[in-house]
């Protein structure tokens, strides 16, 4: 069975730090671009990053950069999202998923059950 | 940065019926753009790609047309499962942005 599964969410201060991680496993995770998406409560979805199969192109979207940095270990079939000088607006659920693709087109499936970072003093 | 809009933000409808929903970019994203089905509490679920490929798996009830900058979504006879959040994404240019969702509801 292909299956995403994040961890690593929780309450942290505004200006702390968290660590997600997300474990695949049911398909060759080296394989595949990966991407992490975000919920804030009662909100809509917001791409947050994107990291190639080798982890030399990334892309971020602009509220996160310089703040979070998305990185994978192949090896261990994981993915993470490294978050620092977290602010409230941050506050949200966690999605990871994989990128498919078909010549230009992308698409992200299958997702995480999410994660939630709550952000606040 | 690409602005996705959809309309309506929501809907009511009953068993049945046929819906359509719409998104579209602030600039041409050629057909590089997919449709997600989100239930309360779960993760969202791919419904199409490209546009107007239905993702394997996927009751052919649900369909997606258009290319440039308008696109719309159709469900042709609402079941009780399809009452959820739609939501476009363009991954014709990065920043990826997503629409804003359209809520399905049941009248």
């Amino acid at each position: 069975e292909v299956q995403l599964v994040e961890s690593g969410g929780g309450l942290v201060q505004p200006g702390g730090s968290l660590r997600l991680s997300c474990t695949a496993s049911g398909f060759t995770f080296s394989n595949s671009w990966m991407t992490w998406v975000r919920q804030a409560p009662g909100k809509g979805l917001e791409w947050v990053a994107n990291i190639r199969q080798d982890g030399g192109e990334i892309y971020y979207v602009d509220s996160v950069k310089g703040r979070f940095t998305i990185s994978r270990d192949n090896a261990k079939n994981s993915l993470f999202l490294q978050m620092n000088s977290l602010r409230a607006g941050d506050t949200a659920v966690y999605y990871c998923a994989s990128v498919n693709d078909y010549g230009r087109s992308e698409w992200f499936d299958p997702w995480g059950q999410g994660t939630l970072v709550t952000v606040s003093s | 940065a690409i602005q996705m809009t959809q309309s309506p933000s929501s809907l009511s409808a009953s068993v049945g019926d046929r819906v359509t929903i719409s998104c579209r970019a602030s600039q041409d994203i050629r057909n590089d753009l997919s449709w997600y089905q989100q239930k309360p509490g779960k993760a969202p679920k791919i419904l199409i790609y490209a546009a107007s490929t239905l993702r394997s798996g996927v009751p052919s009830r649900f369909s997606g047309s258009g290319s440039g900058t308008d696109f719309t979504l159709t469900i042709s006879s609402l079941q009780p499962e399809d009452f959820a959040t739609y939501y476009c994404l363009q991954d014709y240019i990065y920043p990826f942005t997503f629409g804003p969702g359209t809520e399905v509801e049941i009248k």
